[in-house]
């Protein structure tokens, strides 16, 4: 039982460079959440999904694309990096009942020269 | 939206009991104060969460007033594996977890 699996760990850009960080979770959770951290500071949401095929916005969209064509990945897409989208990137996923707790990825890091 | 307030940093001695509090004055009668640990390089990780009163589990204890305005994280005889950052968190997963907020946490060094 791997838990959350975030792919890859590391990852260095250029600006105007895309690409795609992948979650992958075996929890059948329901719930899936993209937060990026950036030094000194929480985690702040960019976007979740609440079941397949579902996506939503969180509190720092801009700049990112989702996709949750199945229920235990989730994609978080950068189609132009940019210099300001250097951080480290975690997945979370939950199965919504009873205040049942986030499970994290252990993150990746990403740098856009 | 319960928006929470945590000390910024904490020291403490390895053996030492510690205890963390978080402000969370416009907590909602549905939501739940959860703990969370991140050590560096690593996601966030649940410890503990309650209601009201006391929960207690093989990590942490957490005490909540009546009035639930505030939350008391403790540690009993931390090692230096505890220091780590910790988010208090207030909200219920009804209203959605998309809602909780982390914010800077409470980072705890132990020295020996």
């Amino acid at each position: 039982n791997a838990g959350v699996t975030q792919t890859p760990k590391f990852r260095v850009l250029k600006t105007g460079q895309s690409m795609t960080l992948l979650c992958a979770q075996d929890m059948n959770h329901e719930y899936m959440y993209w937060y990026r951290q950036d030094p000194g500071m929480g985690l702040r949401l960019i976007h979740y999904s609440v079941g397949e095929g579902t996506t939503a916005k969180g509190e720092v969209p801009d700049g990112y694309n989702v996709s949750r064509l199945k229920k235990q990945n989730f994609l978080l897409g950068l189609e132009s990096a940019a210099p300001s989208q250097t951080s480290v990137y975690f997945c979370a996923s939950t199965d919504g009942g009873d205040n049942s707790p986030l499970h994290f990825g252990n993150g990746t890091r990403l740098t856009v020269t | 939206l319960a928006k929470t307030t945590q000390p910024i940093s904490m020291d403490s001695y390895e053996g030492q009991e510690v205890n963390i509090t978080c402000s969370h004055n416009n907590i909602a009668t549905n939501d739940y104060i959860t703990w969370y640990q991140q050590f560096p390089s690593q996601g966030p990780r649940f410890i503990i969460q309650g209601y009201k009163t006391k929960v207690t589990n093989e990590v942490a204890s957490l005490f909540i007033p009546a009035d639930r305005k505030s939350s008391t994280l403790s540690l009993p005889r931390v090692s230096l594996s505890d220091t780590a950052v910790y988010y208090c968190l207030v909200g219920d997963s009804w209203t959605g977890f998309q809602k909780l907020v982390f914010g800077t946490g409470t980072r705890l060094l132990v020295s020996p």
